[in-house]
């Protein structure tokens, strides 16, 4: 089965540096990649996606990476602020199924 | 706010009662999904509608759990018997079927005692 594994539970990055936080997928069947950002007491909300034949991807202050053949993918968060502070999920998707991995914590310090 | 709404937001029960959640999803997507997120976890996948079918559940959806969307818009999850390791954040998604993109409510976080 699909499974979705994260580097680095917990980020920690100084406010106005850029982030990377990175994601590793197994199924080589997923065709898109959903970043999704959640803070506390919130679902999670849809920052970006990317699809599978593409290898990026850029929104406000957001980049997306995609590497299919390591089956790696990234998000840059430029000028990372403190409202960036949140758990971070990706989610290959297969089809309209999802899965998500543990996530990453960002803490952004002033 | 992604236009997806749930309702309750909180709900407190005792073992062994049954309960009930209700989801909105954005008016013109086809596609509803449950999840449940644990502490510390990603969204787990529970089941999905297309309008009003139920097209697949999860292994982790026991037999006291049970879901409708009957007119293909808003959808309720129920819970009977609940048990302490039901306690967890109950979110709903929806989407269109193409694209994919599964936008959430903000969840119904179920504490049972």
């Amino acid at each position: 089965g699909e499974s979705v594994g994260l580097h680095l539970p917990t980020l920690s990055v100084q406010e106005g540096d850029n982030s990377i936080i990175n994601c590793a997928y197994s199924n080589s069947a997923s065709d898109y990649f959903i970043w999704y950002k959640q803070e506390s007491g919130k679902g999670p909300q849809f920052i970006i996606d990317i699809r599978s034949n593409m290898d990026k991807r850029q929104g406000q202050r957001v980049t997306v990476l995609l590497n299919k053949t390591v089956k790696h993918l990234s998000l840059q968060i430029a000028a990372t602020q403190p409202g960036d502070s949140a758990v971070y999920f990706c989610a290959p998707g297969a089809g309209n199924m999802l899965t998500f991995g543990g996530g990453t914590r960002l803490m952004v310090k002033p | 706010d992604t236009g997806v709404s749930q309702d309750p937001r909180h709900k407190i029960t005792k073992r062994g009662q049954n309960v009930t959640f209700r989801c909105d999803p954005i008016s013109e997507h086809n596609r509803l999904y449950w999840y449940r997120q644990t502490l510390g976890q990603g969204p787990e996948f529970l089941t999905y509608f297309q309008n009003e079918a139920q097209l697949e559940k999860s292994r982790l959806l026991s037999d006291r759990f049970s879901a409708e969307r009957p007119k293909g818009s808003f959808s309720t999850l129920e819970i009977q018997r609940t048990e302490q390791g039901d306690s967890a954040m109950y979110l709903c998604a929806s989407s269109l079927v193409i694209p994919y993109e599964q936008y959430f409510g903000p969840g119904t976080r179920l504490t049972v005692t």
